[in-house]
C-alpha cells in the first residue's frame, strides 16, 4: 500500500527566504507525482506535475524534483512572499485503473512580512 | 482550465439527518469524479470512485450504505452522507477527471469543498 509522507509539518520563513519542502512514498512504482497547493478551508490548486520519467518541473519560482528510484520529491519556493502561505500537498499517482492519488498530510507554510 | 463545483460549501445539520452534497463539470463532462474527507490538519482520504452510469467503487472502511453516491449525469455526482452523526463532520472535496484529456491523473480538477458540520 502507497504511503506519501511530508516533512516538515509546517514551517514559518520570514519574507524573501528560499524553502524546500520534502515528500517521500514509499512504492517507487509511480506514474507522476503531483504537488497542490490548499489555501484555508478551499480545495485544491495543482501546481506542478512530474511524470515518472521527469526529474523536475519549474513554474516561476517553483520548481519541483523527482527521484522515483529513492521514492523522494522536493518543492523548492524561492524568495517566498506572504501569499505563498498555505499548505502544501504532494500527491503520487500510482497509474492503473481509475488512477486514484495519494495524499501526504502536507506541510503548512507560513510566511512572515 | 477545468472548472469543478460543489454545493452547498458549507452545511451544518443535526444528528440523524442526511445530507446531499453535490460536485458539478462546469465545462466539460466527466465520466470519472472522485470523493475525498479531509479531517483538520489531515491529509485528503479517497472515498469513492463515482462512474457515469455505474456503481461507485468504494475505498477500504467506508460505508456504502452511509455515503450514497450518484453519478447519474456527465456533470454531476452526489454524495448523500445518511443519518449523520458528529463525527461525519469534515471537508469534502470531489474532483473530476475529463476524459477528452486522457486517463492520466493530472486532469483530475478539484471542487473548491464543502465544510460539513454535524451537531
Amino acid at each position: 500500500k502507497q504511503e506519501v509522507t511530508q516533512i516538515p509539518a509546517a514551517l514559518s520563513v520570514p519574507e524573501g527566504e528560499n524553502l524546500v519542502l520534502n515528500c517521500s512514498f514509499t512504492d517507487s512504482a509511480i506514474y507522476n507525482l503531483q504537488w497542490f497547493r490548499q489555501d484555508p478551508g478551499k480545495g485544491l490548486t495543482s501546481l506542478l506535475l512530474i511524470q515518472s520519467s521527469q526529474r523536475e518541473q519549474t513554474s516561476g519560482r517553483l520548481n519541483a524534483s523527482l527521484d522515483k528510484s529513492s521514492g523522494r520529491s522536493t518543492l523548492y519556493i524561492a524568495a517566498s512572499q506572504p501569499g505563498d502561505s498555505a499548505t502544501y500537498l504532494c500527491a503520487v499517482d500510482g497509474g492503473g485503473y481509475g488512477n486514484k492519488l495519494v495524499f501526504g498530510a502536507g506541510t503548512i507554510l507560513r510566511v512572515k512580512s | 482550465g477545468a472548472v469543478v463545483s460543489q454545493h452547498p460549501s458549507r452545511v451544518i445539520c443535526k444528528s440523524g439527518t442526511s445530507v446531499k452534497i453535490e460536485c458539478r463539470s462546469l465545462d466539460f463532462q466527466a465520466t470519472t469524479m472522485f470523493w475525498y474527507r479531509q479531517f483538520p490538519k489531515q491529509s485528503l482520504m479517497l472515498m469513492a470512485t463515482s462512474n457515469e452510469g455505474s456503481k461507485a467503487t468504494y475505498e477500504q472502511g467506508v460505508e456504502k450504505d452511509k455515503f450514497l453516491i450518484n453519478h447519474a449525469s456527465l456533470t454531476l455526482s452526489t454524495l448523500t452522507v445518511t443519518s449523520a452523526h458528529p463525527e461525519d463532520s469534515s471537508f469534502y472535496i470531489c474532483s473530476a477527471r475529463d476524459p477528452l484529456s486522457g486517463l492520466t491523473s493530472d486532469t483530475q480538477y478539484f471542487g473548491p469543498g464543502t465544510r460539513l458540520t454535524v451537531l
